[in-house]
């Protein structure tokens, strides 16, 4: 069964500093990958995803992801957060492109001015 | 971009009366449909898939005859909580995706309050 791992439930970092959230899946092919976003009282916005191709990925706002196939990886990278990146952040997983996502438990990203 | 909207956005019902979401698509055709559960400061939890015309596959451990999912055309999909509990209380979440499409759109959310 498909599964998705967010290492850390809270991450705390420096407005201006750069940015790492870690995701690790388990699948046995190549998974449809998702990270997506969630401000508080918002719904869900889709900040970039891999199906095949180039293994980095560049999203929204800045932001963007690595597909690691040996490490079993997708993690979301930005250079420099804003105040306003601060949310709760889903890494995703899917068999195919239209097919049900499992998410991950969620990291929720804290920026200190 | 597709927009998918829900209603209603917050409601909040007495314990042992039925609950009816509204998820609609409002500018494509929703070919499946699937209904998500949020607890607080937790993760999304898939509850059903919704396809268009047929009836809803639930994932284990949903109660499909406490939450009844519709499907009734290609642009909406009703989630109906009934005899509701304080334990029903959460945030749901939809999102739709048309055949073969790149991604799935999610609704705002509705969040149900059972007193």
């Amino acid at each position: 069964a498909q599964s998705v791992t967010q290492p850390d439930i809270h991450i705390t970092v420096s407005e201006g500093a750069s940015l790492e959230l870690r995701c690790n899946y388990s699948y046995g092919a190549t998974p449809y990958l998702f990270w997506y976003v969630q401000s508080p009282g918002q719904g869900l916005q889709l900040l970039l995803k891999y199906f095949s191709g180039d293994t980095l990925v560049q999203g929204i706002k800045g932001f963007e992801a690595e597909f690691k196939r040996s490490q079993s990886s997708f993690n979301l990278r930005k250079p420099s957060v804003h105040w306003s990146d601060a949310a709760e952040y889903f890494c995703a997983v899917a068999m195919n492109r239209d097919d049900k996502i499992i998410f991950g438990k969620g990291t929720r990203l804290h920026i200190l001015p | 971009g597709a927009v998918v909207s829900q209603h209603p956005s917050r409601v909040i019902c007495k314990s042992g009366t039925s609950v009816k979401i509204e998820c609609r698509s409002l500018d494509f055709q929703a070919t499946t449909m699937f209904w998500y559960r949020q607890f607080p400061k937790k993760s999304l939890m898939l509850m059903a898939t919704s396809n268009e015309g047929s009836k809803a596959t639930y994932e284990q451990g949903v109660e499909k005859d406490k939450f009844l999912i519709n499907h009734a055309s290609l642009t909406l999909s009703t989630l109906t909580v009934t005899s509701a509990h304080p334990e029903d209380s959460s945030f749901y979440i939809c999102s739709a995706t048309a055949h073969q499409a790149y991604e799935q759109f999610f609704g705002p959310g509705t969040r149900l309050t059972v007193l």
